[in-house]
C-alpha cells in the first residue's frame, strides 16, 4: 500500500515554543490531507483537512492560529502547534488520500510539551 | 454532530477464540471502514464496506455493513497474539470517498496465549 511518513515520530518541546510536525506522502500525489490529534486510549478526533494550494478548513473547536495547517505540495503537508501548552501534548496523526480511494495514515508524532 | 458508539471497549480473550465487535449510529453512513491501530502507531485499514447488507471478509476477518446503514459490525475468527490493538470503526456520510471520517471510541483486544 501507500506510504505516508510523520516526522518527527516524537517530539519534547517546552512551554511556549512552536513546533512543526511533516506529513508526507512517499509514492503517491496526495489531493487531500487529514490531521488528527489523539489521546491516550481515545478516538481520533479530525482536526481540520486541508487540500494543496489552498486553505485548511478546521473542524469546529480548533483553533486556527494555534494549530496552523500549511499543504505547499502535492506531497507534504505540515501542522505547527504554536505556543504550545502542556494541554496540547498528544498523539498527533495525518492521512493522505487521492481521488476515489480511502486515506493512508502517517504513523503519528507523539508530542510532549514541558 | 455525528456520533458512532463503538462496543466492547474492550475485550480479553484466549487465543482461538472468536471475537465481535459493532458500530452503532444515530445517522445514516453510506461508508464504513474498519481499522486496526498498534501502541505508537497510526491505524491500518483493515476492511471497507460501500454497501448496505455488504459482507466482505480479509483473511479471518469478515464485516458487515448493516441494512439501516447504521451500523457495522467485525469478527475475527480463531485470535491469534499479533491480533492484540485497538480496532476502531469509521463511518462517513458523504457520497464519495472526499468526506470526512467520524471514528468510534475503539475496542482494546487482549488476546491471552
Amino acid at each position: 500500500g501507500a506510504v505516508v511518513s510523520q516526522h518527527p515520530s516524537r517530539v519534547i518541546c517546552k512551554s511556549g515554543t512552536s513546533v512543526k510536525i511533516e506529513c508526507r506522502s512517499l509514492d503517491f500525489q496526495a489531493t487531500t490531507m487529514f490531521w488528527y490529534r489523539q489521546f491516550p486510549k481515545k478516538s481520533l478526533m479530525l482536526m481540520a483537512t486541508s487540500n494543496e494550494g489552498s486553505k485548511a478548513t478546521y473542524e469546529q473547536g480548533v483553533e486556527k492560529d494555534k494549530f496552523l495547517i500549511n499543504h505547499a505540495s502535492l506531497t507534504l503537508s505540515t501542522l505547527t502547534v504554536t505556543s504550545a501548552h502542556p494541554e496540547d501534548s498528544s498523539f498527533y496523526i495525518c492521512s493522505a488520500k487521492v481521488l476515489n480511494t480511502e486515506a493512508f495514515f502517517g504513523q503519528g508524532t507523539r508530542l510532549t510539551v514541558v | 454532530g455525528q456520533q458512532l458508539n463503538q462496543s466492547p471497549q474492550s475485550m480479553f480473550i484466549q487465543e482461538g477464540e472468536d471475537v465481535s465487535m459493532n458500530c452503532t449510529s444515530s445517522s445514516i453512513f453510506n461508508t464504513w471502514l474498519w481499522y486496526k491501530q498498534e501502541p505508537g502507531e497510526g491505524p491500518v485499514l483493515l476492511i471497507a464496506l460501500y454497501k448496505a447488507g455488504e459482507l466482505t471478509s480479509n483473511g479471518r476477518l469478515t464485516a458487515q455493513f448493516g441494512i439501516t446503514r447504521k451500523d457495522s459490525f467485525l469478527n475475527i475468527s480463531a485470535s491469534i497474539p499479533s491480533d492484540v490493538g485497538i480496532y476502531f470503526c469509521a463511518g462517513r456520510s458523504g457520497g464519495t470517498s472526499y468526506g470526512k471520517l467520524t471514528f468510534g471510541q475503539g475496542t482494546i483486544l487482549t488476546v491471552h496465549p
